[in-house]
Formats: structure tokens, sequence, C-alpha cells
């Protein structure tokens, strides 16, 4: 069990740039979520995968920002044409569906839009 | 929706001597979970401690425990015997036991330990 891994873990862009984040959850693991969490606040839900069917999305994911986990392994998440407000940290988690309720935080992504 | 309020931004704490941290919940639900989470500086976050809501009994683990008042909506973490590895942002957080599957936090409390 190597634990929650995401790539990379600082992202710097100019602003309009694409960008994508990779995680790979524990490999057991069936449930993906994406997190974003801003300077001073606590984290907040972007979205969720069970297997490779994306079933739950905040309204935080405007239509710049695209999650995929095509095969119900790793995942990746999209932010086209970026704008400033869209720095922050990218934090992915995974769980089972046995315990649903511990869901096992990555490190995280920070990115960076000038 | 539901929503949670940490009201202290920063606290502080002497190595060895107990803090309680605050945590105050929104809902309309009965059945829900409750977690403290630790996110140490430019590190991951970790799973401090979970709270079924239907359980009456207060959840332990090693030095840390809560007090759960679930008519008050209320879940405080205590830690005892205070330790330099403890500083860190701690993170209260809710889920739903049926429908959404996003976690839910309050804003954070930065805990500071002296030695």
């Amino acid at each position: 069990d190597t634990g929650v891994s995401q790539d990379p873990r600082h992202k710097i862009t100019k602003r309009g740039q694409n960008v994508t984040f990779r995680c790979d959850p524990i490999s057991e693991h069936n449930r993906l979520y994406w997190y974003r969490q801003t300077l001073g606040q606590g984290p907040e839900f972007l979205t969720y995968f069970q297997n490779e069917a994306q079933l739950e999305k905040s309204r935080l994911l405007s239509d710049r920002f695209s999650a995929e986990r095509p095969k119900g392994s790793f995942s990746t998440l999209e932010i086209q044409r970026t704008e400033q407000g869209d720095s922050a940290m990218y934090l992915c988690a995974s769980s089972s569906d046995g315990t649903r309720y511990e869901q096992y935080f990555g490190p995280g992504t920070r990115l960076t839009v000038t | 929706a539901q929503t949670v309020t940490q009201s202290q931004p920063e606290m502080s704490v002497q190595e060895a001597e107990t803090v309680t941290l605050s945590c105050t919940y929104d809902t309309s639900e009965s059945d829900y979970y409750l977690f403290w989470y630790k996110q140490p500086p430019s590190r991951q976050m970790i799973l401090v401690i979970r709270q079924e809501a239907y359980k009456q009994q207060n959840a332990t683990e090693n030095r840390f425990s809560v007090n759960f008042q679930k008519a008050a909506k209320s879940f405080s973490l205590k830690i005892s015997d205070s330790q330099l590895g403890d500083a860190a942002m701690y993170f209260c957080a809710y889920l739903t036991q049926g429908g959404s599957e996003k976690l839910v936090f309050g804003k954070g409390t930065k805990l500071t330990v002296n030695p």
C-alpha cells in the first residue's frame, strides 16, 4: 500500500494555459474524489468517481474543468483556459465501497496561475 | 445543505498539556459521520478520528478523543498530552450517511504546540 499519489506536486502556469493533474488512488480503492483547497480554507468537493463512472459533480466544477477516470484506476483533472482564481491546492482522495467513510488523501498538486 | 463551523482560527497549547478544538455543524439529517482531519505543514491530510452519529459513545484514538453532542450539533476534539508533532491545521468534516459522497469541511483551526 503506497498511498494516494498525485503528479505533479507543483505547477506554475500562465493565465489562459491548460493544465492536467493526475491522481493514482490506493490500489484496491474503487472510489476517487477531487477537492480544491484555497489558502486559509478547508477543502471543497469537486467531483466523485465510483470505478470509471463520474457520479457526483459540484457546481464549483465549471465547464473549464473536466475529470476522467477511464479505466477505473487513475484519474485526471484538466483545467482549460486557467484563470488566476484557479490558483489552489488540488487534492485527490480515495476509498473503498466497504469503508466509504474513510477517505485517504494524497499530497495534493499546488497550482499557481500567473 | 450541511455546513461545518470552526470558530477558532488559531489555538496554542503547551507541550504535555491538553487542548480542545471546537466544531459545530448544521444538518437536518439523523444519520451521518463526523471527522477530524489533521494537515501538517506541507504534508498530506490524515484522518485523526471518526464518529458515527448513531453511536452515543464518544470515539477515542489514543491521545485523541471527541465530545459529540448530537442535539447541540457540536463535535469537539480533545488532544491530551500534546506533542510537538501535533502542530498542524485541524479540520472538522461531515459526511452524510446516504446520497452525497462529499466531505464538507470547516475552515480549520491552526494548532501551535509550544515547547
